[in-house]
């Protein structure tokens, strides 16, 4: 692995169903997010993580939960999918907060609600 | 509110230039990125500016502003493999990241 994993790389689901986005980095960075980018729109935030079993919201996080058990892994979890939130998916890092905008990204999961 | 506005698309000729402005309205500023995206891509970091002027980087050159909350991403010879979505963000004072919605540019032969 070099930089950041994640899982899966589409899925469809139906609406009600529970989904768990997965994000593994390999660069020991202390800060995670979660970003959801739609069209004609600029990636918008929905949690962050400045250390591992911290976390925290961002400017979209109804309806979706995340846990930082350690450093390396930052999953999302949809608990009951709606079609709204049907989007792309990406999971960053970077190596601190305070020095957040240099951030990695994963290649994104394209998640369709149906 | 905090916005950040960039041009939807643009069109360049294989070999030319191109500038990509960026305008932004934030609460405070701790710096200005961008990054290039191309078609299913992620994002990828290009550019950093905190003081104003211009920094370069090969052909890709950003200049900032901070007095007239401007920006622009200035990219020299293009090349094909230029042509992708080219996203302006802005750390504001919380050093959380406000995006554009991206300059979607299209390189033609």
């Amino acid at each position: 692995i070099a930089g950041i994993t994640q899982a899966p790389t589409s899925q469809i689901l139906a609406a009600g169903r529970r989904m768990t986005l997965r994000c593994t980095q390999d660069m020991r960075h202390n800060a995670m997010y979660w970003y959801r980018q739609d069209l004609g729109l600029g990636l918008r935030l929905i949690h962050y993580s400045n250390t591992a079993g911290t976390t925290g919201k961002g400017e979209v996080p109804d309806g979706y939960s995340v846990s930082r058990a350690n450093t390396d892994d930052f999953p999302l979890t949809l608990a009951s999918a709606v079609p709204s939130q049907t989007s792309v998916y990406f999971c960053a890092s970077s190596d601190s907060a305070e020095g957040m905008g240099k951030l990695f990204f994963g290649s994104g999961t394209q998640l369709s609600v149906l | 509110g905090q916005n950040i506005d960039q041009p939807t698309e643009m069109t360049a000729t294989e070999g030319a230039i191109v500038q990509i402005n960026c305008t932004y309205q934030t609460s405070g500023f701790n710096g200005l990125f961008w990054y290039q995206q191309h078609a299913g891509e992620a994002p990828t970091f290009l550019s950093y500016n905190v003081l104003d002027g211009l920094e370069e980087k090969g052909r890709f050159s950003s200049f900032l502003s901070r007095s007239k909350g401007y920006s622009y991403l200035l990219l020299k010879e293009l090349q094909m493999k230029d042509s992708a979505s080219y996203l302006c963000a802005v750390r504001d004072s919380n050093y959380q990241l406000i995006w554009g919605a991206g300059t979607k540019l299209i390189i033609k032969p």
